[in-house]
């Protein structure tokens, strides 16, 4: 069982490029989000979407774009890299929005923009 | 708004020792309230969490947790830490978005 799936583990940018990170999951959610992990930062919300169909900026939604391309998969993109966008970043999905329950997350996609 | 602090970043403890990590959430009702672990490497895992009812709540691995309304916390601890408890902790705070919100995190360092 799979979970929740995210490609690449490791990229290295430069400044200006453009790259879509990959989530998929496997349980049938309807709910999907992306985070970013910074030191001392914990994490904090880019984007999510509440069902298919459906996305909505989260917190810091400033330099990204966001695709559902279907119920299992939610993609983050990087239109122009910045240094600021090296990161963390994790995929989550969860039963919906709307029952509070468990987030199930991925392994990370660790950025770095030079 | 909802907001959450984990006022201490980093916690050493011995091996056998108690713990007890901190988390103090900002919301105008009772909240949904979570404990995550990730270990080096991973994404993170649920450890336990509180809707509602009975103010301490288990959780995988060992770990309990105390929701206390009048201090507005949910404090999580464990009575003897193992080696492999080496991780860091996020506590997170549900309000009426049903999207959570991560404190910054606090991470346990455990001597032999």
């Amino acid at each position: 069982n799979a979970g929740v799936t995210q490609t690449p583990k490791f990229q290295v940018l430069k400044t200006g490029q453009s790259m879509t990170l990959q989530c998929a999951q496997d349980m049938n959610h309807n709910s999907m989000y992306w985070y970013r992990q910074d030191p001392g930062m914990g994490l904090r919300l880019i984007y999510y979407s509440a069902s298919e169909g459906t996305t909505d900026k989260g917190e810091v939604p400033n330099g990204y774009n966001v695709s559902r391309l279907n119920k299992r998969e939610f993609s983050l993109r990087l239109e122009s890299a910045a240094p600021s966008q090296t990161s963390v970043y994790f995929c989550a999905s969860s039963e919906s929005t709307g029952y509070t329950g468990e987030l199930f997350f991925g392994e990370g996609s660790r950025l770095t923009v030079l | 708004a909802q907001s959450v602090t984990q006022p201490d970043i980093h916690i050493t403890v011995s091996e056998g020792a108690s713990l007890e990590l901190r988390c103090n959430y900002s919301y105008g009702a009772t909240p949904y309230l979570f404990w995550y672990v990730q270990s080096p490497g991973q994404g993170l895992q649920l450890l336990l969490k509180y809707f509602s009812g009975d103010t301490l709540v288990q959780g995988i691995k060992g770990f309990e947790a105390e929701f206390k309304r009048s201090q507005s916390s949910f404090n999580l601890r464990k009575p003897s830490v193992h080696w492999s408890d080496a991780a860091e902790y996020f506590c997170a705070v549900e309000g009426g978005s049903y999207i959570p919100t991560f404190g910054r995190g606090t991470s346990l360092i455990v001597h032999p």
